[in-house]
């Protein structure tokens, strides 16, 4: 069974850090492309970041460029995404997700970023 | 910037039929979009349903189909169960980037 568990989240000020992680299980992790998918309270589904199986290819929406890095260690089974210079419309929750065959077929249950004074 | 526009709410009788649809501000919908259609549920992580326009997942029910029409991509609900009462999310994939729609809410009444 496909298992994403996200954890990192937290209360950060703005301007602060936050690094997320994801551990994946029951897939040969390495093989897959992954993305890190948020949602503000209230709002809709938000894709923030992705990459490929290696690490050489990484794509970011435009609103995080530059603030956010994904990155990956195959040899845990984890996805990362660590964020600098947080901003208040950063908060939400954070989702990771495998891509598949041009789908994000398994998600994680999620990790609450809240960036607040 | 890419905006994907979907119908805010729509409301339908429990073995009824609804149609949601997804369109992009870009131009038509087509397959190289590879639509995606995702449910959420209050309090419940996204749920993956359609992928590629049409293909379901293995989880997918039946009742659930997808398809492109009239220049959108569209999800459509048939026999529809209290169980579907959700908000849903298109994804259009633009090359090296996605968007997601704006969300259906959809209300079994």
């Amino acid at each position: 069974e496909v298992q994403l568990v996200e954890s990192g989240g937290g209360l950060v000020q703005p301007g602060g850090s936050l690094r997320l992680s994801c551990a994946a299980s029951g897939l040969t992790f390495s093989t897959y492309w992954m993305s890190w998918v948020r949602q503000a309270p209230g709002k809709g589904l938000e894709w923030v970041a992705n990459m490929n199986q290696d690490g050489s290819q990484k794509y970011y929406v435009d609103s995080v460029k530059g603030r956010f890095t994904i990155s990956r260690d195959n040899t845990k089974n984890s996805l990362y995404l660590q964020m600098s210079s947080l901003r208040v419309e950063d908060s939400a929750i954070y989702y990771c997700a495998r891509e598949f065959d041009w789908s994000k077929d398994y998600w994680g249950q999620g990790t609450l970023v809240t960036v607040s004074s | 910037q890419t905006v994907v526009t979907q119908e805010p709410t729509l409301t339908v009788s429990p073995g009824g039929t609804v149609t949601l649809t997804c369109a992009s501000s870009t131009g038509a919908v087509t397959s190289d979009r590879y639509p995606n259609w995702i449910q959420q549920k209050p309090g419940q992580a996204p749920r993956a349903l359609i992928y590629s326009s049409s293909n379901k997942h293995s989880w997918t029910p039946a009742r659930f189909s997808g398809s492109l029409l009239g220049g959108k991509a569209a999800l459509t609900l048939s026999g529809v169960q209290p169980e579907d009462e959700a908000e849903y999310f298109c994804l259009l994939y633009f090359g090296a980037t996605q968007v997601f729609g704006t969300g259906t809410k959809v209300t079994v009444l």
